[in-house]
């Protein structure tokens, strides 16, 4: 089973519309991030969170909001979506200790979700 | 604020020759790390390769090895014997391991390798 998994896998909604992405993970990892990927932009942070209790800003927050549920769990929110909204969006976790199969401070990538805005 | 620049939108090699993708990054920060990542038409996003800052040898990894001119803040990766399933997008990128950036990863807009048979 995949260390971080990501849901849905692909959404096509209408602007306007509330949508969650969600993202949970096993590794065990405290911290983990949001992220979407745009053509010739790469991947730029929206959200980050480095325990339940702690979540920050990233470089391109406006328009979109974090749940941290547990330590397992970290959904991105678009409120009211707008179509350069459209992007592949990523969660991601790292742990700064590392160790087993975990490097420390490198960050692990679910598979992504391809959200289209009308 | 830390960037990072690919200015490699594209590069193709052929099946088992060496190819080299270049990367540029700016920081304030003394402490850092340094990736590569892979993301093949899958779209999952799969590390290939790290550098911690203060480690002068050139980390490695199989066919997969890195140049890294700390003063010229240049991290080029450099992928021998090039096989089909090289092909993908290939970003680096910067990861602050210390000051007010701490736990920050920033990417490069990414380079597209092809492989040809």
């Amino acid at each position: 089973d995949a260390d971080v998994t990501q849901t849905p896998r692909n959404r096509i909604t209408k602007t306007g519309k509330r949508i969650m992405l969600e993202c949970s993970q096993t590794k065990g990892h405290d911290r983990m991030y949001w992220y979407r990927q745009d053509p010739g932009l790469g991947l730029r942070l929206i959200y980050y969170s480095f325990d339940v209790k702690d979540i920050n800003k990233g470089e391109i927050s406006d328009g979109y909001s974090v749940s941290r549920q547990a330590q397992a769990k970290f959904s991105l929110s678009l409120e009211s979506a707008i179509p350069n909204q459209t992007a592949l969006y990523f969660c991601a976790t790292s742990d700064p200790n590392g160790g087993g199969r975990t490097i420390t401070d490198t960050q692990y990538f679910g598979p992504g979700t391809r959200l289209t805005v009308l | 604020a830390q960037t990072v620049t690919q200015s490699q939108p594209e590069m193709s090699v052929q099946e088992a020759e060496t190819v080299t993708l270049s990367c540029t990054y700016d920081t304030s920060e003394s402490d850092y790390y340094l990736f590569w990542y892979k993301q093949p038409p899958s779209r999952q996003m799969i590390l290939v390769i790290r550098q911690e800052a203060y480690k002068q040898q050139n980390a490695t990894e199989n066919r997969f090895s890195v140049n890294f001119q700390k003063a010229a803040k240049s991290f080029s990766l450099k992928i021998s014997d090039s096989q089909l399933g090289d092909a993908a997008m290939y970003f680096c990128a910067e990861f602050n391991a210390g000051g007010t950036s701490y736990g920050k990863l920033t990417f490069g807009q990414g380079t597209i390798l092809t492989v040809h048979p």
